[in-house]
């Protein structure tokens, strides 16, 4: 079956600091890879996503390559902001969406 | 533009009430979902729909009753609810191609509390 692992959190960064959290997968055929995030009180915003190997999603100054020789889509921001703090969901959709469970970010100003 | 609505946006009910949550979209998307969300979790699929017709029900108790009067609504009829049964909902909606590429895009959820 398909399934989603992500790193363990929750994670917790001065601002400015390089945000890694590590995706990986377990797929069969070709799934599109997404990162979603959850603010405080708030519904999921599809923050980037990858729709085949190689490629690269970004936005907002976040940014995740479909890695598919390793099956890892990690998320990485240069340097975060207090406005970051969030929680952030990776997941796959070869025909529906699977959720890895979430990584709570917290950036300390 | 890539917004879904919902309302109401916190909803608080007794077992015995019945009450509906409401889900629109306008992006011409012809798939429609329901999740439930708990606290510090990730969403669970619980209804799907495809161009008004429930194809996906992920064995929910039947207290809980989708319907999707037009391409553009999605509604959630709750009866008779569990404390349990508190949490966020999230309706979401995509093209329903039946491919990859489909990105879904999320409401910002009600807040359900079941007293």
């Amino acid at each position: 079956g398909n399934s989603v692992t992500q790193m363990e959190g929750p994670v917790t960064l001065s601002e400015e600091a390089f945000l890694t959290i590590n995706c990986t997968y377990t797929a069969t055929g070709y799934p599109s890879l997404f990162w979603y995030v959850q603010y405080p009180g708030e519904g999921l915003q599809l923050l980037l996503k990858a729709t085949k190997a190689d490629d690269k999603g970004s936005n907002k100054g976040f940014e995740a390559t479909y890695r598919k020789e390793t099956t890892s889509f990690h998320l990485e921001k240069g340097s975060v902001q207090v406005s970051d703090s969030a929680v952030y969901f990776c997941a796959l959709n070869p025909s529906r969406l699977t959720f890895g469970e979430g990584t709570q970010l917290t950036v300390n100003p | 533009d890539t917004e879904v609505t919902q309302t109401p946006k916190h909803l608080v009910m007794g077992m015995t009430n019945k009450k509906s949550l409401k889900c629109e979209q306008h992006m011409g998307h012809r798939a429609m979902y329901w999740y439930k969300q708990k606290a510090k979790k990730p969403p669970e699929l619980m209804f799907v729909y495809s161009y008004e017709k429930l194809s996906i029900n992920e064995s929910v108790p039947s207290r809980f009753s989708p319907e999707c009067p037009n391409s553009s609504l999605l509604n959630l009829h709750l009866h008779a609810l569990q404390p349990e049964d508190s949490a966020l909902y999230l309706c979401a909606s995509s093209r329903p191609s039946g491919t990859a590429a489909d990105t879904q895009y999320f409401g910002p959820g009600t807040r359900l509390t079941v007293l």
